[in-house]
């Protein structure tokens, strides 16, 4: 069965830090890896996606980058975190097996002080 | 106009009644349909998904599509106060990309 791991699950940065977010799936080939962020109370915001090694979409102009390294591994970094960079990450993949569904992760949470 | 469409809530049914909530959504061309569960603090995890007109049942759960009315819908008959939580509508076009397009969400409490 596919599973999907996402690390750290929670963590506190200061306002101009470094971020590594990292994500890896086990269980399926060249699945699309998405990265969403959900800030407190809100809906799901899509951040990037990727159909393949090396091929990242991004959705919204922001800090943030993404990069697929692997096949299943998905890594979502910034140079310098923002306060509004706070929130919950979300690491989720689907593949045309699976019937387009998106199955996420377990999310981390990021707050920037 | 919101590509998917959810009433935020709170949705608020005693323990044993039918909860109702609904989604509509704007692009006629989409062909996946789901449902998904968050409670609070943790990750949305996939209740039911629909492709068809109709209804699809799954226990205590059943998914209603409409795609004339551009409209699905999810009934939770029996409802326990464990069903208290935020259900997230998605939809997808089907393409390759797999990309869905999620409501924000209709929270509800099932009171004891």
């Amino acid at each position: 069965s596919q599973t999907i791991h996402q690390w750290p699950a929670t963590l506190v940065q200061p306002v101009g830090s470094p971020l590594s977010l990292e994500c890896t799936v086990e269980g399926t080939s060249n699945p699309n890896l998405y990265w969403y962020r959900q800030a407190a109370g809100r809906g799901l915001q899509l951040l990037f996606y990727s159909v393949g090694i090396g091929q990242i979409s991004s959705e919204v102009p922001q800090n943030l980058s993404a990069s697929r390294p692997q096949d299943r591994q998905f890594i979502l970094s910034s140079k310098k975190l923002l306060l509004s960079d706070s929130g919950f990450y979300l690491c989720a993949w689907s593949s045309r097996s699976s019937g387009n569904t998106i199955y996420f992760g377990e999310g981390s949470w990021l707050t920037v002080v | 106009q919101k590509e998917v469409e959810q009433n935020s809530g709170p949705l608020s049914v005693p323990e044993g009644a039918i909860a109702s909530l609904n989604c509509t959504y704007s692009d006629r061309g989409s062909q996946s349909f789901f449902w998904y569960r968050q409670y609070s603090g943790k990750s949305p995890e996939l209740i039911m998904s629909i492709y068809s007109n109709g209804d699809k049942e799954d226990g205590r759960f059943t998914a209603q599509l409409n795609k004339a009315s551009q409209y699905v819908s999810l009934l939770i008959r029996d409802s326990q106060p464990s069903d208290s939580a935020t259900y997230l509508c998605a939809v997808n076009r089907g393409t390759n990309a797999g990309k869905s397009t999620f409501g924000d969400g209709t929270t509800l409490t099932v009171k004891p």
